[in-house]
């Protein structure tokens, strides 16, 4: 059955330096995502990006972040200069397709996210 | 602003009840909603999608209702086993682009 892939599954950065998540999503979905998961709260949207391009983003996806499909089939988060509190499990979501746009389903399937700890 | 609830935080069941699960959203304008489930330290599953004309969407032991009007879903897990135990999600899409509105979960412990 086809997933989303996302690696490391955990990595330990130090505060300042610039970190990149990865993600493969399922190959036939064109809309993607990151969501990240603070311990012990709500998973939050971060953003959305279709046709190389990000549709939309949270407050919290400030300049500090940056998404990125560098080919066919990676999807990248990065964050330039982590802080402690960017400590967090990070997802990646695809989808066919969004919801009100266009035709296909809109059902989002999940990686299993990175543990990103920042100390 | 959309906000989704979901009530009660922690369920303790014995195995073989009948699970039923809450979830409340502020905005009735959604396009669907996804139920998910979560293993500790782990990603999300998903269980079902309902969209929001459906009033019921089944898979397997899970039933999902929605009434939209009045903001609210139910997940039901028919004789529940001790495999069910996670933390199960609700989300809410009500922007085109597709971007999830989640609630906190509710924590389900099946015991044999």
């Amino acid at each position: 059955e086809p997933e989303v892939t996302q690696t490391p599954s955990h990595q330990v950065t130090q505060m300042g330096q610039e970190v990149i998540l990865r993600c493969v999503p399922i190959s036939n979905h064109l809309y993607f995502y990151w969501y990240r998961q603070i311990l012990g709260q709500k998973v939050e949207f971060l953003v959305s990006f279709y046709n190389n391009e990000i549709s939309e983003k949270s407050e919290i996806f400030d300049d500090q972040f940056s998404v990125e499909r560098p080919d066919g089939s990676n999807f990248t988060l990065k964050i330039r200069s982590t802080k402690l509190e960017d400590s967090a499990m990070y997802f990646c979501a695809s989808s066919e397709a969004p919801a009100g746009r266009g035709t296909g389903n809109t059902e989002a399937f999940f990686g299993q996210g990175t543990r990103l700890t920042v100390v | 602003k959309q906000e989704v609830t979901q009530i009660p935080a922690a369920l303790s069941v014995p195995e073989g009840e009948n699970l039923v699960l809450n979830c409340s959203f502020t905005d009735s304008a959604i396009y669907n909603l996804q139920w998910f489930r979560q293993d500790p330290g782990k990603g999300l599953t998903s269980l079902l999608l309902i969209q929001s004309s459906q009033r019921e969407q089944t898979s397997g032991r899970l039933n999902a209702s929605l009434d939209k009007s009045s903001g609210r879903s139910t997940l039901y897990i028919a004789a529940s086993q001790p495999g069910d135990s996670a933390t199960y999600l609700c989300a809410v899409r009500s922007d085109s682009w597709g971007k999830l509105q989640f609630g906190a979960g509710t924590q389900v412990v099946v015991t044999p």
